[in-house]
């Protein structure tokens, strides 16, 4: 069956270390995304990506990084930058046009230690 | 950023009764709107999207209205189970690729 698989399901980070989340899609969708759920809010929009080797900034992108070198995965980096990591992180993917709703991974919970 | 506001933020619903809850978002330059089930340790999943004003979608139990002109959306649920139990996300497209999610409305239904 087609889906989006991320990993790890739980990742544990000290202070000062970069880590990776892993988004990997067999849908054949164009477009892939990346978003942080923080409690009580709504999930908010950190990259995007519409075609392979193009990605953009969403709305909360500082400490982030992403790369789309192939169609099937866009993995998500969480820098030493960023201030406040500790959050769940989902990742999704769609096809392109405005009548195409996302499918959804089943997340990864980031905690700093 | 543009708010995006779902009330009620929880409710709980009897076995059997109905019930509705709102999406209220910006109502101009109107593009789509998304609706999501997300069901505890589970992915979200979609069950609308919506881009006409007065669209009407239906599945199962489960309906939604739109109103582009004044900026809300309506979700129906008739006859709850408790397998619907859930919080129900609506998210607004800003634009192409950036939807605005609101923080959703918890629904707990008891048998």
């Amino acid at each position: 069956d087609g889906g989006i698989t991320q990993s790890p399901k739980y990742l544990f980070r000290k202070e000062g270390q970069n880590v990776t989340l892993s988004c990997e899609q067999n849908l054949n969708h164009d477009a892939m995304y990346w978003y942080r759920q923080d409690p009580g809010q709504g999930l908010r929009l950190i990259y995007y990506s519409q075609i392979v080797n193009d990605f953009q900034k969403g709305d909360i992108a500082e400490g982030y990084s992403v790369s789309r070198e192939k169609k099937e995965s866009f993995p998500l980096t969480v820098t030493s930058a960023q201030k406040n990591p500790t959050a769940f992180y989902l990742c999704a993917s769609s096809l392109q046009g405005r009548v195409y709703g996302y499918t959804f991974g089943s997340g990864t919970r980031l905690t700093v230690v | 950023i543009l708010n995006v506001e779902q009330s009620p933020q929880s409710l709980h619903v009897q076995e059997g009764d109905s019930t509705n809850f709102t999406c209220s978002f910006p109502s101009s330059n109107f593009y789509a709107l998304h609706w999501y089930r997300w069901e505890t340790a589970k992915s979200p999943e979609a069950l609308f999207v919506m881009t006409l004003n007065g669209d009407e979608k239906k599945k199962g139990r489960i309906s939604a209205t739109l109103n582009t002109k004044e900026g809300y959306s309506y979700l129906y649920i008739k006859g709850s189970q408790p397998e619907d139990s859930a919080t129900y996300l609506c998210a607004y497209v800003r634009s192409w690729g950036k939807l605005q999610f609101g923080a959703g409305t918890q629904v707990v239904v008891t048998p």
